[in-house]
């Protein structure tokens, strides 16, 4: 099946720091990926659409300048929150729209998420 | 604006049993529906796919359905077991590939 891998898996870090995760489609070409939040107990939350060679397509009140996103090939995208707070720990999702592979439209499969923690 | 809803938000039934987990959705011009399980601090692991043009899939002891004309889909898993235990997700997708996902329905199978 696809497989969608994340990096790193948890993260402790600093306020003020900056922390960038990797979101890889190991075994097919994703020309859209997606970045999901989840809080504890809550459903996941869209906050980007990531398309590969163009800018990422926010989602109504998150901020584009705080969460960078970077679709630089069609297996690899990131996201980088910068200068993290604690309110921004979470647990940060990416998944790959397999419509090139597969022949379903818009199915998408998961990664195995990022935990961060901001102290 | 597309709003997902799952019923009930969370179940506890023992092995064995055969249950029915309910998702609706608010704007029935889906492309398709999404069922996923979710275990405790881990990602989403894909379980069936509905296309608007479908009605249901199968996989082993999963039977989804969709009625987009209700507004409904159902996810029945049969002879349940523990190992079933987990957070269910599901999740309506617009032409564009966003997921819209309901709030879970965390089941829990008793040995």
């Amino acid at each position: 099946g696809a497989v969608v891998s994340q990096h790193p898996s948890w993260v402790i870090c600093k306020s003020g720091t900056s922390v960038k995760i990797e979101c890889r489609s190991l075994d097919f070409q994703a020309t859209t990926m997606f970045w999901y939040r989840q809080f504890p107990k809550q459903s996941l939350m869209l906050m980007a659409t990531s398309n590969e060679g163009s800018k990422a397509t926010y989602e109504q009140g998150v901020e584009k300048d705080k969460f960078l996103i970077n679709h630089a090939s069609l297996t690899l995208s990131t996201l980088t929150v910068t200068s993290a707070h604690p309110e921004d720990s979470s647990f940060y999702i990416c998944s790959a729209d397999t419509v090139s592979r597969t022949g379903v439209n818009n199915e998408q499969f998961f990664g195995p998420g990022t935990r961060l923690t901001v102290l | 604006k597309q709003e997902v809803t799952q019923i009930p938000a969370a179940l506890s039934v023992p092995e064995g049993e055969n249950l029915v987990l309910n998702c609706s959705f608010t704007d029935s011009a889906i492309y398709n529906l999404q069922w996923f399980r979710q275990d405790p601090g881990k990602g989403l692991t894909s379980l069936l796919l509905i296309q608007s043009s479908q009605r249901e899939q199968t996989s082993g002891r999963l039977n989804a359905s969709l009625d987009k004309s209700s507004g409904r889909s159902t996810l029945y898993i049969a002879a349940s077991q523990p190992g079933d235990s987990a957070t269910y997700l599901c999740a309506a997708s617009s032409n564009t590939g966003k997921l819209i996902f309901g709030q879970g329905t965390t089941l829990q199978v008793k040995p």
